[in-house]
């Protein structure tokens, strides 16, 4: 069963652009989640996301923003790029159907950020 | 903010001993569960506990729950170079994970 897949691997980026990160889940997984891991801040929760609908939100501004397909495949947006977005971004899917968060979650290798 | 609070904060052995690692976290949960993180990749889980478990084991891992003390412990047994990565608890609750900032484990060959 093929993993968690996020692309691109590596991204650099300008203060001020947008940017898109997609993930593909374990096929049958339907919650997928969406990590920020930075050196000072470590990882943090962005959103959840489960049969198309956004089931949880972590303590970001709305310029990061998700979307889940019906494929469960998912997508992220950073709008108006900070220098602080810089980060490796996670996505991780699992089996949840009741978002109690008591299922491991797989994780992809994540996309490298990188503002300049 | 952070959930789980990892100790040591880094820790160095030699192959073949045994590597124990603390994780204490704040509120209520409904489990705990342990990752490896090695270097420029994702997280990969390792084990979960439930909160009404006080002991479970896999392979050469085993981790401990004490809800009245709000800690975990996860012990790895007999380590190999191939150890070397960083290991994080993780709390979960309302469908996502809340993570420690994580123990750095160097096995030297």
């Amino acid at each position: 069963k093929a993993g968690v897949t996020q692309t691109p691997r590596y991204l650099i980026k300008t203060r001020g652009q947008q940017v898109t990160l997609s993930c593909s889940p374990i096929s049958g997984h339907r919650s997928v989640s969406w990590y920020q891991q930075t050196p000072g801040q470590g990882l943090q929760f962005l959103f959840e996301y489960f049969s198309e609908t956004q089931r949880n939100k972590g303590n970001f501004p709305g310029r990061f923003s998700g979307r889940q397909f019906s494929n469960s495949r998912s997508e992220m947006n950073v709008s108006t790029l900070e220098l602080g977005d810089s980060a490796l971004y996670l996505c991780a899917s699992s089996l949840d159907p009741s978002g109690g968060g008591n299922q491991p979650q797989h994780f992809g290798d994540g996309t490298r950020l990188s503002i300049l | 903010s952070q959930q789980g609070e990892e100790d040591p904060q880094a820790l160095s052995i030699q192959e073949g001993e045994n590597a124990t690692m603390n994780c204490s976290y704040k509120t209520s949960i409904n489990n705990l569960q342990w990752y490896r993180q090695n270097s420029g990749r994702g997280l990969v889980h390792l084990i979960l506990i439930r909160s009404n478990e006080r002991e479970k084991h896999s392979g050469r891992l085993r981790v401990t729950l004490d809800t009245s003390k709000k800690s975990s412990s996860l012990l790895i047994t007999a380590s190999r170079a191939a150890d070397t990565a960083s290991y994080f608890c993780a709390t979960g609750a309302n469908s996502k994970l809340t993570f420690g900032k994580g123990i750095t484990l160097s096995v030297r060959p």
